[in-house]
């Protein structure tokens, strides 16, 4: 079985600071790891994934996550954030084998102020 | 086009009545899934099906059923409903054989029970 645990459940910044988001799980197995994003009243895109290969991983608007294998965690970064950031993010981890399903984590409220 | 959209977007009703959600994927994915996503926006998987075969059905009450006509569509059907089926309910599709591994979701249902 896996679970996930987003350490914060809501997380307040300034436009253009740095922010993380904490990410950890549990697996029995092997799991990928992905971050999905869902800005208000829409569905969930994703922003990135680990599957395999380089431990750091990027996404097109700026998110960066790395996985530490030691330490199962997979913590999201942006080193300068915009209005438009503001969402719920979500961890998530899917066995590498058996049945394709997510495991979400509970998510972070990510809100930018001006 | 749209990749994977579910009809209605928005659906209130009163305990006891029958109600349906529709999901279609115009990405020839071979799996499609539902989620629910309760008040404090925890997501869960509720079923997945391959190839309008059930795979995933993880301890919903028999009063949810889900159909598969064919592989492009997902549909979840709900008897009785109750207060505490009110949730937004994802449909996501993905490839099963497939090194991405990425789930794609729908714009979400969201349901009222009153």
């Amino acid at each position: 079985a896996q679970s996930v645990t987003q350490l914060d459940s809501q997380v307040p910044v300034f436009e253009e600071a740095p922010v993380e988001l904490r990410c950890n799980y549990s697996s029995s197995v092997s799991v990928y790891l992905f971050w999905y994003v869902q800005y208000p009243n829409q569905g969930l895109q994703l922003l990135l994934k680990y599957l395999s290969g380089s431990t750091l991983v990027e996404s097109i608007n700026g998110f960066e996550a790395e996985f530490n294998k030691s330490q199962t965690s997979f913590h999201l970064r942006k080193p300068s954030v915009h209005i438009s950031d503001t969402a719920e993010y979500f961890c998530a981890v899917s066995p590498l084998r058996g049945a394709q399903k997510l495991v979400f984590g509970q998510g972070t409220r990510l809100t930018i102020n001006p | 086009d749209t990749a994977v959209s579910q009809t209605p977007k928005y659906l209130v009703t009163q305990m006891g009545n029958d109600k349906s959600i529709k999901c279609e994927q115009n990405l020839g994915h071979d799996t499609m899934y539902w989620y629910k996503q309760d008040s404090k926006k925890f997501l869960k998987i509720m079923f997945s099906y391959n190839n309008k075969e059930l795979i995933i059905n993880e301890t919903v009450p028999n009063r949810f059923s889900p159909k598969s006509p064919d592989k492009a569509h997902l549909n979840l059907h709900i008897n009785s409903l109750e207060l505490g089926d009110s949730a937004v309910y994802f449909c996501a599709s993905s490839q099963e054989r497939s090194d991405r591994r990425e789930q794609y979701f729908g714009p979400g249902t969201r349901l009222t029970v009153t």
